[in-house]
């Protein structure tokens, strides 16, 4: 079965650079969600959407940005990354806000 | 804001043994959903299993079921006949349904990590 596709798979950064990480929903899923695992750390929720509006925000620093286009893709778009920005992000998709949600892989990004 | 705790940062089991991990969990809502996901050493994030708060009966895949408490906020995780490969980090998480104003996010847990000795 597909499952959720992000990419990169794995980013080196320098601080005060800017990252772009890409989710690639399962097919027909239309709500996509993103989060924030810090090392040793549990995911911390970042934002979501749902039929290419925002449909809640967490803990998401102003620098950091997201949208979710036609296709149903969405991209976080960081800036003025710290180092204390360095985590696994994951995104994650739902059949509907209501559904189960079903994480891809996740992309590791390191601030130097 | 509700909260999840698991008491337990680290577990062992003997493999073909069984074991389980707790979960218990802080919230004022009648409605909500719980889950078990696996974090294996590659970090991928991967659903065990689901519970509806509605439903009475406890839910079970295969050799993982749930012993879910509501009146005292429990949700325990049973794996039978453990396997090298069940070792993970496990996180419990809750969700409450957006139709009830609630947020769509996942509250997770700090985790179990499960280490499955030959």
């Amino acid at each position: 079965a597909a499952g959720v596709i992000q990419s990169p798979r794995h980013l080196i950064k320098e601080k005060r650079e800017t990252a772009t990480l890409k989710c690639y929903p399962i097919p027909r899923h239309d709500t996509v969600y993103w989060y924030q695992q810090g090392p040793g750390q549990d995911p911390q929720f970042l934002i979501s959407f749902y039929e290419k509006m925002q449909s809640d925000k967490g803990s998401i620093p102003d620098r950091f940005s997201a949208q979710q286009f036609s296709d149903y893709h969405s991209e976080l778009n960081m800036s003025s990354l710290e180092l204390g920005d360095s985590a696994l992000y994951f995104c994650a998709s739902s059949l509907g806000p209501l559904q189960t949600q079903y994480f891809g892989p996740g992309t590791r990004l390191l601030v130097l | 804001a509700q909260t999840v705790t698991q008491s337990q940062p680290e577990m062992s089991v003997q493999e073909a043994e069984t074991v389980t991990l707790s979960c218990t969990y802080d919230t004022s809502e009648s409605d909500y959903y719980l889950f078990w996901y696996k974090q294996p050493p590659s970090r991928q994030m991967i659903l065990v299993i689901r519970q509806e708060a509605y439903k009475q009966q406890n839910a079970t895949e295969n050799r993982f079921s749930v012993n879910f408490q509501k009146a005292a906020k429990s949700f325990s995780l049973k794996i039978s006949d453990s396997q090298l490969g069940d070792a993970a980090m496990y996180f419990c998480a809750y969700r409450s349904p957006p139709a009830q104003g609630g947020s769509e996010k996942l509250v997770f847990g700090k985790g179990t990590k499960l280490t499955v000795n030959p």
